[in-house]
């Protein structure tokens, strides 16, 4: 089973302040690295994504870096409000050995705590 | 367009019962997922259905979890005995398929908190 690392485990920031998380990963034949955000109460849903052939992606207040050759991405967060508060996952689709094609099971990471603080 | 329906959305039971979750995914998706999130973890996959046929139940448990999708719509996921570990939340997922195999996004529901005691 392909891993993916993240990190930290709990960040806490002030309203206003950047919020990064970490997530390192171990298949180089992931094609499609997104980030899930999950509230109390409600399954995951994805809050944005990246294909391996950009090296950053924005939209509105979150951007993923992406470093191809340090097999890692991350979640940026600016201007980090009280409603951001929530578990934040990197995940990448798991690619069978056979034909390279991905078919979409996910591998998540640990999670990501994030409070902001008003 | 409505999302992915999921019932009961808790249940507590004895170990050693049995309990099913069912899952009505966003019409039209042909891939179903069924995902187990322990507490403080990421989800980890159970079982993938593309339309009504098994692509992936490498992570299933399969002495005491068992699951299908009727018509390649509902799917059913099925725990029987339950023991403590299989305390969880269980999400279904579904995603619609995309020419070519590529990954498209999963849209999750709100998940069936169990708890085995």
């Amino acid at each position: 089973q392909q891993q993916v690392k993240q990190s930290p485990q709990s960040l806490i920031v002030q309203k206003g302040g950047i919020s990064i998380i970490n997530c390192a990963y171990e298949n180089t034949a992931f094609d499609y690295f997104p980030w899930y955000q999950q509230f109390p109460g409600k399954g995951p849903a994805l809050l944005i994504a990246i294909r391996p052939d950009v090296s950053e992606k924005k939209e509105g207040r979150f951007t993923i870096s992406f470093n191809k050759s340090a097999k890692q991405f991350s979640l940026h967060i600016m201007d980090s409000q009280p409603g951001d508060s929530a578990t934040y996952f990197c995940a990448a689709p798991f690619t069978p050995n056979a034909g390279g094609t991905s078919y979409g099971k996910l591998t998540f990471g640990q999670g990501t705590i994030l409070t902001v603080h008003p | 367009e409505a999302g992915v329906a999921q019932s009961p959305r808790y249940k507590i039971i004895e170990k050693r019962q049995s309990v099913a979750f069912w899952c009505n995914p966003i019409s039209g998706h042909a891939t179903l997922y069924w995902y187990q999130q322990i507490l403080g973890q990421g989800p980890k996959l159970l079982i993938q259905f593309q339309n009504n046929g098994v692509v992936d139940d490498s992570q299933l448990p399969k002495d005491r979890f068992s699951a299908e999708r009727l018509k390649g719509v509902d799917s059913t996921l099925k725990i029987q005995p339950a023991k403590l570990e299989d305390s969880a939340v269980y999400l279904c997922a579904s995603s619609p398929r995309r020419p070519g195999g590529h990954y498209t996004e999963a849209f999750f529901g709100q998940g069936t908190r169990l708890t085995v005691v």
